[in-house]
């Protein structure tokens, strides 16, 4: 069976200092994974993708992700963040095969960026 | 750029009285899932159609939560009675498809409240 950790529950950055959010995951064969971010009382924006091909994916808002294939990771990232990006995280795990797109998403992970 | 629909966005009932979610996907999209989000936590799965039929509703409450996607296009997910612990944002997401690779793109919820 898929699953995916967030191992922290808060991340705590200073405006304009990197900011990098952990997932890792555990699934057979090789996997789909999505990062999401939700603010309060909202649904889920997606953010970015890994399907296949770079292991650098760019997505929405400045943010990226690195899938690394020998640590099963998927980390967000963003080189200087904003206090608009304080809000709750998610990755999502994808299986391959015949899912029917079915996701297992992280516990999520809080980001709060301090002036 | 088109949105899934969801409404009321919020809601407060006792336990015992019946509620029912609204959820209008992104025109096009043929899949169509609703997900249960605690607080604190990600979202779960709770059921998912292709078209107008279930592929997944493994997860679901049967004896008290049921859902429907008659013409493959709106769905209604309803909860009778409700109980204290269905407590919780009920989100409503739609993909073009339901291959492992389609992304799935979220409303923006509905917080239920049970007394």
């Amino acid at each position: 069976a898929q699953s995916v950790a967030q191992p922290e529950d808060q991340v705590n950055v200073a405006e304009g200092n990197p900011l990098t959010v952990k997932c890792t995951y555990s699934v057979s064969g090789n996997p789909y994974l999505f990062w999401y971010v939700q603010y309060p009382n909202r649904g889920l924006q997606f953010l970015l993708k890994y399907i296949t091909g770079d292991n650098l994916v760019k997505g929405s808002y400045g943010f990226e992700a690195e899938f690394n294939k020998s640590q099963t990771s998927f980390h967000l990232k963003k080189p200087s963040a904003l206090v608009s990006d304080s809000a709750l995280y998610f990755c999502a795990v994808s299986p391959p095969g015949d899912s029917w797109g079915k996701f297992q998403f992280g516990a999520g992970t809080q980001v709060v960026v301090t002036p | 750029e088109a949105e899934v629909a969801q409404s009321p966005r919020y809601k407060i009932t006792e336990k015992s009285q019946a509620v029912a979610f609204w959820c209008d996907p992104i025109s096009g999209h043929a899949t169509l899932y609703w997900y249960r989000q605690i607080l604190g936590q990600g979202p779960e799965l709770l059921v998912q159609f292709q078209d107008e039929s279930v592929v997944d509703d493994s997860q679901l409450p049967k004896d008290r939560f049921s859902a429907e996607r008659l013409k493959g296009v709106d769905s209604t997910l309803k909860i009778q009675p409700a109980e204290l612990g269905d407590s919780a944002m009920y989100l409503c997401a739609s993909s073009e498809g339901a291959r492992p690779t389609d992304t799935q793109y979220f409303g923006p919820g509905t917080r239920l409240t049970v007394l």
